[in-house]
């Protein structure tokens, strides 16, 4: 069982839609991450939130908008996707260390997201 | 530019022999290092990591790592493999002040166990 809770599992949506990925943790961990995973690769960083604030955008196309209302929530709001958007979408968590950042990064198992 | 090879892409091995998964990683000082497990349409599971102190670390599920300064490699092993270790295997690097959990991944390596 993961200790970061991701829905829904599974996304089909349209071009045209608007949705909503979400993401939830309840271990006091003030770093959340959201990762985009296309299949037989490596997680790709997308971004970073710190204390509950934006500090990393890997420059994320704007369709993909994320949020962090509070300490345990981060969400990522999908409108007018591609095709080629489809992908296993990840959320992490983390401790923040002062001084080196050397935590660990706890998944969610995703939400499977296929853009037709 | 901080990199890590997994130079296996795909490695099969039967069920009760030893597997040894390897990592070589590109970085001026000693990085955090990590192996990660994912199973299919599953997240990412931390086995074991590597900060500093001793070389050999333990790990979950009977994993261990070895780190190597001078071969600046991390690799994973486990003495006698179970079917329920098949499984995607990444290797990462977390290079010194960084900062947001930016994790450098290997491509992995996909197990396959035989009966």
């Amino acid at each position: 069982d993961t200790e970061v809770t991701q829905t829904p599992k599974h996304l089909v949506m349209g071009m045209t839609n608007k949705k909503s990925l979400k993401c939830e943790q309840h271990m006091g961990h003030r770093a959340m991450y959201w990762y985009k995973q296309k299949a037989k690769k490596p997680p790709e960083l997308m971004f970073v939130y710190s204390y509950e604030k934006l500090s990393i955008n890997e420059s994320v196309p704007s369709r993909f908008s994320p949020e962090c209302p509070n300490s345990s929530l981060l969400n990522l709001h999908l409108h007018a996707l591609q095709p080629e958007d489809s992908a296993l979408y990840l959320c992490a968590s983390t401790h923040l260390v002062k001084g080196r950042d050397n935590s660990p990064l706890h998944f969610g198992n995703g939400t499977r997201l296929t853009v037709t | 530019a901080q990199s890590v090879t997994q130079p296996d892409i795909h490695i099969t091995v039967s069920e009760g022999a030893s597997l040894e998964l390897r990592c070589n990683y590109s970085y001026g000082a000693t990085p955090y290092l990590f192996w990660y497990v994912q199973s299919p349409g599953q997240g990412l599971q931390l086995l074991l990591k590597y900060f500093s102190g001793d070389t050999l670390v333990q790990g979950i599920k009977g994993f261990e790592a070895e780190f190597k300064r001078s071969q600046s490699s991390f690799n994973l092993r486990k003495p006698s493999v179970h079917w329920s270790d098949a499984a995607e295997y990444f290797c990462a690097v977390a290079p010194w002040g960084n900062q947001g959990g930016k994790l450098i991944f290997g491509q992995g390596t996909e197990l396959s166990v035989k009966p």
